[in-house]
């Protein structure tokens, strides 16, 4: 079945620091993938999405790109901010009527 | 926002009682979800809904029951609530399967004593 793999934390950072959280996936077919973002008492947030094969998804500073060569739909900010402190989840929206989450990267940044 | 309201939002209960959890939305989506998130594991997929009465299991379905007798209602039922159900709950709502957007709730905190 679908599965993604997410890259363990915590992270914690500096602010203006790079941040890569590195998220894989396993999946038949052409699956959408997402980054959702939770942060601290609320339900998660859509962050970004790519639906196809070398899309870049892009927020609020946030990118993504869809390598279906590696599998992998890995979360990049070049200069993070105290306000990016959250839980990173990254999903996959396959064949199956639901998404599938990996299992959360806390972020934590320094001012 | 997404219009989805969660009930309660806090609750305590005992071990061995029945606890019923809503899902409340205004956008008529057809696509409904009850998530728990646990350290450690994301969130896990307990049942959802693809519309009304129409319902199906999850990843961790066992314990849990549910209900959808309207678009904008979806009910999450623990029969005998046991500590392991402990967790944050979450709803979300989608109008497409899968590939598109979910919106999710504020979420439940249940503890179970």
């Amino acid at each position: 079945g679908d599965s993604v793999t997410q890259m363990e934390g915590p992270v914690t950072l500096s602010e203006e620091a790079f941040l890569t959280i590195n998220c894989t996936y396993t999946a038949t077919g052409y699956p959408s993938l997402f980054w959702y973002v939770q942060y601290p008492g609320e339900g998660l947030q859509l962050l970004l999405k790519a639906t196809k094969a070398d899309d870049k998804g892009s927020n609020k500073g946030f990118e993504a790109t869809y390598r279906k060569e590696t599998t992998s739909f890995h979360l990049e900010k070049g200069s993070v901010q105290v306000s990016d402190s959250a839980v990173y989840f990254c999903a996959l929206g396959g064949s199956a009527r639901q998404l599938t989450f990996g299992s959360g990267t806390q972020l934590t940044v320094l001012p | 926002d997404a219009g989805i309201t969660q009930s309660p939002r806090h609750k305590v209960t005992e071990t061995g009682t029945p606890v019923t959890l809503r899902c409340h939305q205004t956008e008529n989506h057809r696509y409904m979800y009850w998530y728990r998130q646990d350290p450690g594991h994301g969130l896990r997929l307990i049942h959802y809904s693809y519309g009304v009465k129409d319902t199906d299991k999850g990843e961790v379905s066992d314990g849990y029951s549910v209900s959808r007798s309207k678009t904008e209602d979806f009910l999450l039922t623990l029969e005998s609530a046991t500590s392991s159900q402990t967790s944050v709950y979450f709803c979300a709502i989608s109008d497409r399967a899968g590939d598109t957007e979910a919106f999710f709730g504020q979420g439940t905190r249940l503890t179970v004593v």
